[in-house]
């Protein structure tokens, strides 16, 4: 089955920076690639979905990246806010021929410091 | 927010009674997902269902049993819970398999 990786597992950053998140994935048959954000005690919320036939998507600041060679996806944020810490999980799903399924990646635990 | 509703929200229970999580969805939509959420582990696919009376397993479904019987209602079963199970549980539901996955509120399950 699917397998994906995240790194890194924590990351903390200051106000205005950067932070790049990175996942790899197995199973070549995966097609759509979804980041979620979970906050302390709430449900995941998606922020930002890619799918196989694009390489790159933005929203304001937030962007994702697909190599489908190399089998890797990032979340990329820019500027970041207080309000960005949170859980950031990346996940791979297969499509529906092969059965869905949306395997998830380990999170990364992002803290940004005022 | 999408209309997905978990029950019960919080339960206490003991080693080897069975114990049925219960997730609702209003959105008519295909797939439905049970998630467990444990520290270190991020969200494991437990079971998963296409459609009514489709399912299949995941990658933890050891000790879990889960059924849907209507569109709109996904259960999820410890047929004799562990302490191992103590966990946060989500639900989540789909239209398809590339579009957005909405979570429930989440149950938290303690087996004491």
């Amino acid at each position: 089955g699917e397998n994906v990786e995240q790194h890194p597992s924590t990351l903390s950053v200051q106000e205005g920076d950067s932070a790049v998140i990175k996942c790899t994935y197995s199973d070549s048959a995966s097609n759509y690639f979804p980041w979620y954000k979970q906050e302390l005690g709430k449900r995941p919320q998606l922020i930002i979905d890619i799918r196989s036939n694009v390489g790159e998507k933005k929203d304001q600041r937030i962007a994702v990246t697909l190599n489908k060679t190399a089998k890797h996806f990032s979340l990329h944020i820019t500027e970041t806010q207080p309000e960005d810490s949170a859980v950031y999980f990346c996940a791979a799903n297969r499509g529906e021929t092969s059965g869905s399924r949306l395997t998830f990646g380990e999170g990364t635990q992002l803290t940004v410091n005022p | 927010d999408a209309g997905i509703t978990q029950s019960p929200r919080h339960k206490v229970t003991e080693t080897g009674t069975p114990v049925t999580l219960r997730c609702h969805q209003t959105e008519n939509h295909r797939y439905m997902y049970w998630y467990r959420q444990d520290p270190g582990h991020g969200l494991r696919l437990i079971h998963y269902s296409y459609g009514v009376k489709d399912t299949d397993k995941g990658e933890v479904s050891d000790g879990y049993s889960v059924s849907r019987s209507k569109t709109e209602d996904f259960l999820l079963t410890l047929e004799s819970a562990t302490s191992s199970q103590t966990s946060v549980y989500f639900c989540a539901i789909s239209d398809s398999t590339n579009t957005e996955a909405f979570f429930g509120q989440g149950t938290r399950l303690t087996v004491v």
